[in-house]
C-alpha cells in the first residue's frame, strides 16, 4: 500500500507531557499538510510543507506546536506540555503540486491524542 | 475569508431512498470544491471534485455539481446502500492561495437502514 500513513494511530498522555506524530507521505508528492479535527467537526488547516520548507502555519498553530519535515520526505509534529484542549484527531495530507490544475490531497488514517 | 456550511445531520435514508446533502461555500477567490467521505473508523477518502463552475464531479453514483451563481456544490445520490452510511464532508481549495489548503464543512453524517 503506498497510501499516506500515520504513527500512532492512538496516543493517550497525561497534561503537561510532551508528544510527537509521524507522517509519511506517497512518496512522489511534495506537498504534506497537518489537520486537527475535533469530535463533530470537520478538519482544520494547522500548515504545511512544500518540499523540507515550511510555508504557511495557521493561528491554531501555538508555540506548543513544532512541525518539521527534515529531507521533504516524512514530518513529525510535536506537541509541547499537552492541554486537555488538544485531545482531537491529527490528520496529515499529501499531494503533487505539479502546476495547473488544483492538487488533490489525500489523507492518512490520522492520530488521535487523548490528554487525561 | 473562506468558509463552508453543509446541512446538520444525521441523515438517516432506507436502502434505495435518493440522497441530497446540501452544501454552500463562501470564497474570497475562485474555489475548487471537493466531497470527502470518512467510514467509520478510517480516514478521509476523496469521493469527487470540481474545479470550475458548472463542472459536474462523480464516483460510485454520486454526484455534485459547481454552481457559482448560487454558491453551492450539493451532494447526489439516486439510490443509496447500507455501505454508504459515512461520515460526508464538503470542502473548498482557494487558487487565490498558493498553499492551496482546504477549508472544510461541519460534515454530514448519513446513516441508511436496511
Amino acid at each position: 500500500d503506498t497510501g499516506v500513513s500515520q504513527d500512532p494511530r492512538h496516543k493517550i498522555t497525561k497534561r503537561g507531557q510532551n508528544v510527537t506524530f509521524r507522517c509519511d507521505p506517497i512518496s512522489e508528492h511534495n506537498r504534506l499538510y497537518w489537520y486537527r479535527q475535533t469530535l463533530g467537526q470537520g478538519p482544520e488547516f494547522l500548515t504545511y510543507f512544500q518540499n523540507e520548507a515550511q510555508l504557511e502555519k495557521s493561528r491554531l498553530l501555538s508555540d506548543r506546536f513544532s512541525a518539521e519535515r527534515p529531507k521533504g520526505s516524512f514530518s513529525t509534529l510535536e506537541i509541547q506540555r499537552t492541554e486537555q484542549g488538544d485531545s482531537a484527531m491529527y490528520l496529515c495530507a499529501s499531494s503533487l503540486r505539479a502546476g495547473g490544475d488544483t492538487d488533490t490531497q489525500y489523507f492518512g488514517p490520522g492520530t488521535r491524542l487523548t490528554v487525561l | 475569508g473562506n468558509s463552508v456550511t453543509q446541512m446538520e445531520g444525521p441523515v438517516t435514508l432506507s436502502e434505495e431512498a435518493f440522497l441530497t446533502i446540501n452544501c454552500t461555500y463562501t470564497a474570497t477567490g475562485y474555489p475548487s470544491l471537493f466531497w470527502y467521505v470518512q467510514y467509520p473508523g478510517e480516514g478521509l477518502q476523496l469521493l469527487l471534485k470540481a474545479t470550475k463552475a458548472d463542472d459536474k464531479g462523480s464516483n460510485k453514483g454520486f454526484e455534485a455539481t459547481y454552481r457559482k451563481e448560487t454558491t453551492s456544490f450539493h451532494l447526489e445520490k439516486g439510490s443509496v446502500q447500507v455501505s454508504d452510511s459515512a461520515v460526508y464532508f464538503c470542502a473548498l481549495s482557494d487558487r487565490n492561495n498558493a498553499g492551496n489548503m482546504l477549508t472544510f464543512g461541519g460534515g454530514t453524517r448519513l446513516m441508511v437502514k436496511p
